[in-house]
């Protein structure tokens, strides 16, 4: 059984650019959530989804970011007019059913450079 | 609002000393309480986890107790080898909520 997959693994963007990431969970899994880490932090949560619908965004920025896990097909994290403070690994994990107690299986992140 | 504090590294060790990584966290109810390992280049992968007070998570030599009263979640190794290291992070998961909130991470460092 493959792990969470994430591509590209490397990402590199101009500012203003779009930046797409994507993320495919674990066979079987159906929840999905997308988490960041700057430069020598820990890890922020940005969003939490569904087949089809997002459950919570509390940790995504107003403007420029947006996600979607539709029914067929990966994950999307899509960041537009990417800016400098846009640089950051962002990760995926997948789990194949909600709840508080559960694991999360991390995919191995897509580290993005804005120049 | 529910935080993890966890002590600052890097911390540095001689292969079989002892270890021990500090986790303390704010939360209102019961939160579940998990120790991710991230190795260089990787994502992170769950090394233990505990879901009420007084559980012990353990794994690879690695253990946990969670402790309410203390709101702490210190991890252990009585034996460390140079293959763990890694940056160790503490999270918490709130009852009404699956997202994972995490400390900032300890940076272990282990010599021959």
């Amino acid at each position: 059984n493959a792990g969470v997959m994430q591509n590209p693994r490397h990402l590199v963007r101009r500012r203003g650019q779009e930046a797409r990431l994507r993320c495919s969970p674990m066979k079987g899994h159906s929840h999905v959530y997308w988490y960041r880490q700057l430069p020598e932090e820990g890890l922020k949560f940005m969003v939490y989804l569904q087949k089809e619908n997002i459950i919570d965004e509390s940790g995504m920025p107003k403007e420029r970011f947006s996600a979607e896990f539709p029914k067929e097909g990966p994950s999307i994290l899509r960041i537009q007019q990417v800016v400098r403070g846009d640089s950051a690994a962002y990760f995926c994990a997948s789990s194949p059913q909600g709840g508080a107690s559960n694991e999360q299986f991390f995919g191995p992140g897509t580290r993005l450079t804005v120049l | 609002g529910n935080s993890v504090t966890q002590m600052e590294g890097p911390v540095t060790l001689s292969e079989e000393a002892f270890l021990t990584i500090n986790c303390t966290y704010t939360a209102t109810g019961y939160p579940s309480l998990f120790w991710y390992v991230q190795y260089p280049g990787e994502g992170l992968q769950l090394l233990l986890k505990a879901t009420k007070a007084d559980d012990k998570g353990s794994n690879k030599g690695f253990e946990a107790t969670y402790r309410k009263e203390t709101t702490s979640f210190h991890l252990e190794k009585g034996s460390v080898q140079v293959s763990d290291s890694a940056v160790y992070f503490c999270a918490l998961t709130s009852y009404n909520t699956d997202k994972l909130i995490f400390g900032t991470g300890t940076r272990l460092q282990v010599f021959p």
